[in-house]
């Protein structure tokens, strides 16, 4: 079965610093891997995601993750956080048949002045 | 577009009361969704379909139903609500295709609290 672990519930940067957010996954197949936000009081937006092309993925707002089969990881980035990337990040693997997702449990990321 | 929407955006019930969350997409999907989403678990999957008049159990699915009647609307019910289903339900749909890995799109959720 698939799942997937996410390291750090609350994750706190300044503005204009490194976005860091870790995705792990446990995958008996090649995984399809997401990474979805959700802004308060809304519902989840896709970020980006791998399907097995590349490697190193791009998704909006300058958001990017790397998919790295020998570490299981799908960590997502973006290089000069903005106050408004605070949002709750989802990571998710997609489980075979019927295209279901499990999700993380979430990371909460809060960005100071 | 529309996009998926989700009918009612608040609901408060009594236990033991009924209700349905009705969900609606304009994107001509196959594949729609219900999830749950509680704090500190993210989101969980209750009740799936891959077509018209088709569902599934997913992780979740005790003290729920569905029916997929109309390709663009998934119903979910509750027969006799616990305050245990306090919660936010998100539905979400995709297309359908021979692999994983097409997008979910959500709708806004319908928050619900049990008392």
């Amino acid at each position: 079965a698939q799942s997937v672990t996410q390291l750090g519930s609350h994750v706190s940067v300044s503005e204009g610093a490194l976005v860091l957010l870790r995705c792990n996954y446990s995958s008996s197949v090649p995984p399809y891997l997401f990474w979805y936000v959700q802004y308060p009081n809304q519902g989840l937006q896709l970020l980006l995601k791998y399907t097995s092309a590349a490697t190193l993925v791009k998704g909006i707002n300058g958001f990017e993750a790397e998919f790295k089969k020998s570490e299981t990881s799908f960590h997502l980035t973006k290089p000069s956080a903005h106050m408004s990337d605070a949002a709750e990040y989802f990571c998710a693997v997609s489980t075979g048949g019927g295209n279901k997702l499990t999700f993380g449990t979430g990371t909460q990321l809060k960005v100071e002045l | 577009n529309a996009g998926v929407t989700q009918t009612p955006k608040f609901r408060v019930l009594k236990t033991g009361q009924s209700m349905t969350l009705l969900c609606a997409q304009d994107m001509n999907h196959e594949y729609m969704y219900w999830y749950r989403q509680d704090p500190g678990m993210g989101l969980r999957l209750i009740h799936y379909s891959v077509g018209e008049g088709t569902t599934a159990k997913g992780e979740v699915p005790d003290g729920y139903n569905v029916s997929r009647l109309k390709k663009q609307n998934f119903l979910l019910g509750l027969e006799s609500a616990a305050p245990s289903q306090t919660s936010v339900y998100f539905c979400a749909s995709s297309y359908r295709s021979g692999r994983s890995g097409e997008t979910q799109y959500f709708g806004p959720g319908t928050r619900l609290l049990v008392l």
